[in-house]
C-alpha cells in the first residue's frame, strides 16, 4: 500500500497570502496524483488531476505540480472561500489512498 | 443536473448488517466505474472500494475484504454497499462518487470528480 503523508498538518495564513501544501509518497506514483478540497459537512471537491491539471471550473489560483514522490498544490491568493482541508490521493494502483490532509486556516 | 444521493445509514450493532444505497441521476450511470469512500468522524477521507461499468471488476481497501461487498444495477441507476459483521471502527460518512478518466497521450488519469452528500453508519451498541 502507498502511504501518502501530507505536510504541514495546519496551515495558517491570511487572505492574500500564498499557500504551499506538500503531499509526499512512500513510493512512486508517476503523475497519478489528485487533490481534493472539502469545508466543514460538505463533501470533498475535486481540484487537480494527473498532478498538475485543473477540474472543470477550479479557479486558476489553484495549480499543482510534483511527479513520482513529491507533490505540492499551490493557491497563489487566498480567498475567504479556500479555508479548508486539502487531501491527496494517488490512483497508481489499488489500494486508492489519501493523504491525512492539511487544514487550511484563518489566521 | 449530475447527482448523487446516499441513502440507507443508521445506527447498528456491532456484527450487524446495512445496505447503503446510492441514486444516481443527470448522467449515463452505466458508463462510470464507481467508488465508496467513507470519512469517521473528524478524520480524513477512506477509499472503500471500486466497481467497474459492468461489475466484471470490483476493488476492496484490505479492511473491509470479505465483510463489505459493493455492487450495482445499471438498470436502475444504482450503486450498493452491502455492509456486514460491522465493526466499530467501520462507524463513518459513507460518500459514494463517480469515477471519470481522461486520457493523456498513453497515461489513464482517474478522479472523483461527483460525490454524493453522504450517509451516516454509526456501529454501536
Amino acid at each position: 500500500e502507498i502511504v501518502l503523508t501530507q505536510s504541514p498538518g495546519t496551515l495558517s495564513l491570511s487572505p492574500g497570502e500564498r499557500a504551499t501544501l506538500s503531499c509526499r509518497a512512500s513510493q512512486s506514483v508517476s503523475s497519478y496524483l489528485v487533490w481534493y478540497q472539502q469545508k466543514p459537512g460538505q463533501a470533498p471537491r475535486l481540484l487537480i488531476y494527473g498532478a498538475s491539471s485543473r477540474a472543470t471550473g477550479i479557479p486558476d489560483r489553484f495549480s499543482g505540480s510534483g511527479s513520482e514522490t513529491d507533490f505540492t498544490l499551490t493557491i497563489s491568493r487566498l480567498e475567504p472561500d479556500d479555508f479548508a482541508v486539502y487531501y491527496c490521493q494517488h490512483y497508481a494502483g489499488s489500494p486508492w489512498t489519501f493523504g491525512q490532509g492539511t487544514k487550511v486556516e484563518i489566521k | 443536473e449530475v447527482d448523487l444521493v446516499e441513502s440507507g445509514g443508521g445506527l447498528v450493532q456491532p456484527g450487524g448488517s446495512l445496505r447503503l444505497s446510492c441514486a444516481a441521476s443527470g448522467f449515463t450511470f452505466s458508463s462510470h466505474w464507481m467508488s465508496w469512500v467513507r470519512q469517521a468522524p473528524g478524520k480524513g477521507l477512506e477509499w472503500v472500494a471500486n466497481i467497474k461499468q459492468d461489475a466484471s471488476e470490483k476493488y476492496y481497501v484490505d479492511s473491509v475484504k470479505g465483510r463489505l461487498t459493493i455492487s450495482r444495477d445499471n438498470a436502475k441507476n444504482s450503486l450498493y454497499l452491502q455492509m456486514d459483521s460491522l465493526r466499530a471502527e467501520d462507524t463513518a460518512m459513507y460518500y459514494c462518487a463517480r469515477v471519470s478518466g481522461v486520457v493523456v497521450v498513453t497515461a489513464a488519469h482517474w478522479y472523483l470528480d461527483v460525490w454524493g452528500r453522504g450517509t451516516l453508519v454509526t456501529v454501536s451498541s
